[in-house]
């Protein structure tokens, strides 16, 4: 069964302390893997997206990268404006699979 | 902005009733995605719709359905509600049928009294 998951549940950094968010994964095959950002109580926004292992993709102060079992996203010098929830899903291949399969998130606090 | 929009943004109504969810995606989007989160459950997919077609489907239950319009706006109809059906109910959009860089709206917050 195709299965995502994140750690840790919960994070707490001080505003600049770096820090990684991990996600694993098990999928038969793998079109996609997908980062997104979840304030509390909105839609989640769109970071990035990773199709093969060995990419990198970079927005201001994170990173991601990709293997073929699991995906780090580095935070670099986090400020509290980057406390939300990190979400993470996959797009497996096989049938019927045209959709994502998201993680339950780690939840980033970053305190001045 | 994402620029998807969904109405209502709360609704509030008793067990056994039955809601509709609206969304409107993004200009030249043609593909929507219905999801439910719940506090135990993460974010789950509902079903996809792509230029008015049903395209893929998830742990959507009987009792939910949807359909895309021309106008590529879609509808999600929850009925015979239960208590459990309370969670945030989220739209997504994309340009193609795969679901690459899914832009999500605001959600509507259910709650079943």
């Amino acid at each position: 069964e195709d299965q995502v998951t994140q750690s840790p549940e919960a994070l707490r950094l001080q505003e600049g302390e770096s820090s990684s968010l991990n996600c694993s994964y098990t999928v038969s095959g793998l079109r996609g893997l997908f980062w997104y950002r979840q304030d509390p109580g909105k839609g989640p926004e769109f970071l990035f997206t990773l199709y093969s292992a060995g990419e990198e993709k970079e927005k201001e102060r994170l990173k991601a990268t990709l293997t073929k079992k699991e995906s780090f996203l580095h935070i670099t010098a986090p400020k509290p404006e980057d406390s939300a929830t990190y979400l993470c899903a996959v797009h497996p291949t096989g049938h019927n699979t045209d959709k994502l399969i998201f993680g339950t998130g780690t939840r980033l606090q970053v305190f001045p | 902005d994402s620029g998807v929009t969904q109405t209502p943004k709360h609704l509030i109504t008793a067990t056994g009733q039955r809601v509709t969810l609206r969304c409107s995606p993004r200009s030249g989007d043609l593909s929507v995605y219905w999801y439910q989160q719940s506090l135990d459950q993460g974010l789950q997919f509902l079903i996809q719709y792509y230029n008015g077609e049903e395209r893929a489907k998830g742990n959507i239950l009987e009792r939910f359905s949807a359909q895309q319009f021309p106008d590529l706006h879609s509808e999600l109809n929850l009925s015979s509600l239960e208590l459990g059906d309370s969670a945030l109910y989220f739209c997504a959009s994309s340009e193609t049928g795969y679901p690459y860089e899914q832009y999500f709206g605001p959600g509507t917050r259910l709650t079943v009294t």
